[in-house]
């Protein structure tokens, strides 16, 4: 079964740190996605990555970087974190354009709280 | 770029009675349609998909409608049971590009 991981489902960092949200993939995917997810909102788009050492902005990438050093790991990054960054964070994997028509699969996300 | 809009964003059924969400898109060429429950702690799982060259799926007690002519495609589930309990998030897709989705539904089944 194809599988996405975060590697932590909890986090609480302070205003101004650094902070670095992992995600892994199993499924050989070239694409990569971080979501912010917010009541009312929905799924944000933060950045994608269509391949290793490639990333596109998304909808939301104020505040935000990312790396993705390997086909299997997309990381998001929090420069400075702020309050306004306390959210539900998702990461997914889909398949190239090789592959029309193909859902996403999701990691079960991180809940990142800023004080 | 493609815009995806769903209604409710919330519904509150009795368990044995029937679901629907709704959706509509803006891009013609979008040509795929998944559905995505997430339950409570965990992230959106696909639950059942169409494409544009076909009109109805179904899947046991879920089934999804698209009308390409309209520009809308909707969820339905018969015989609720509380485990349907999630919030569901439609999405529209052209290809391989990235999928737009809607803001969610909250679905509550009351036993």
């Amino acid at each position: 079964d194809v599988k996405v991981t975060q590697s932590s489902r909890y986090l609480v960092k302070r205003t101004g740190e650094k902070v670095f949200l992992e995600c892994v993939q199993d499924m050989d995917h070239e694409n990569m996605f971080w979501y912010r997810q917010d009541p009312g909102l929905g799924l944000r788009l933060i950045y994608f990555s269509y391949d290793v050492k490639m990333k596109e902005k998304g909808d939301i990438p104020e505040g935000y970087s990312v790396s993705r050093e390997k086909k299997e790991r997309f990381s998001l990054i929090l420069e400075s974190a702020s309050t306004n960054q306390t959210s539900m964070y998702l990461c997914a994997g889909g398949s190239g354009a090789g592959s029309y028509n193909s859902p996403l699969h999701f990691g079960n996300g991180t809940r990142l709280t800023v004080t | 770029g493609e815009n995806v809009e769903q209604h409710p964003s919330t519904l509150s059924v009795q368990e044995g009675d029937s679901a629907v969400i709704k959706c509509t898109y803006s891009d013609s060429a979008s040509n795929y349609f998944p559905w995505y429950k997430q339950e409570l702690g965990k992230g959106p799982q696909l639950i059942i998909d169409i494409r544009s060259n076909v009109g109805e799926k179904k899947d046991q007690r879920i089934a999804v409608t698209l009308n390409k002519t309209a520009k809308h495609f909707s969820l339905h589930i018969t015989e609720t049971q509380p485990e349907d309990s999630a919030v569901y998030f439609c999405a529209a897709q052209r290809g391989s590009y990235i999928p737009t989705f809607g803001r969610g539904t909250s679905l509550i089944v009351h036993p």
